[in-house]
């Protein structure tokens, strides 16, 4: 089982939020990480979104609207994106990413639909 | 401003070797790792592995060890990735990336586009 596991797809209104999430592997606790995201769309390079470890540990990267979030949901062993006020140009594939046992891993990327 | 320029695309037979450079620019090259980063047709994100230009040391993701190897040349600010005995499933584009003090992928390189074909 992956260490790292993000839904294939998600679909939402334009001016609706949206939830990526970014499940952790079962024996590993989602609390102790940082978790970053990125995104990228068709044709672009990733670009860094923000990192979230808890309400006082957390950075949002340059330029990113505030509508983008960062959250966790311990119950699920999961990292949350969450995007509010969805426009058509934040479709995309979002990506997290963990530094686990002094490595980078990644999960497998969400496409997310504004439709 | 922080660039990171890579070398060309390039198509490989099964079995050959592929090495890409990635030439920094914009800041002190020796103070951050070099990330390294692919991409198959249509897939996610795979981490490779890294190289702190300072020291030369490196780590690799465990599905490649054996098989990469990643190297800086100081003299002109240039990290290469080599990976050797070439599947087809390794075509992917392959990506530099600098590591930030806080950011694990600040900047990107453009991609270099690896194809392995007989």
């Amino acid at each position: 089982q992956p260490v790292v596991t993000q839904p294939t797809s998600l679909s939402a209104s334009p001016g609706a939020s949206a939830k990526v999430t970014c499940s952790l592997r079962s024996g590993i606790n989602v609390g102790p990480y940082r978790i970053y995201w990125y995104h990228q769309k068709p044709g672009s390079l990733p670009r860094y979104l923000l990192t979230y470890k808890s309400d006082s540990d957390n950075q949002q990267g340059s330029g990113v609207p505030s509508r983008f979030s960062g959250s966790k949901d311990l119950s699920t062993n999961a990292g949350l994106l969450l995007i509010s006020g969805l426009r058509s140009e934040d479709e995309a594939d979002y990506y997290c990413a963990i530094w686990y046992r002094s490595t980078w891993v990644f999960g497998g990327g969400t496409k997310l639909t504004v439709l | 401003q922080v660039q990171l320029a890579q070398s060309g695309a390039e198509v490989k037979k099964p079995g050959a070797s592929l090495k890409v450079s990635c030439k920094a620019s914009g800041y002190t090259f020796s103070d951050h790792h070099i990330q390294w980063v692919r991409q198959a047709p249509g897939q996610g994100l795979e981490w490779m592995g890294w190289i702190n230009p300072n020291s030369g040391g490196t780590k690799s993701a465990e599905k490649f060890q054996g098989r990469v190897t990643m190297t800086r040349d100081m003299s002109i600010n240039t990290a290469y990735l080599e990976l050797s005995g070439l599947k087809y499933d390794d075509t992917a584009v392959y990506y530099c990336a600098r590591e930030g003090p806080e950011v694990p992928f600040d900047y990107w390189g453009h991609g270099t586009l690896v194809t392995v074909s007989s």
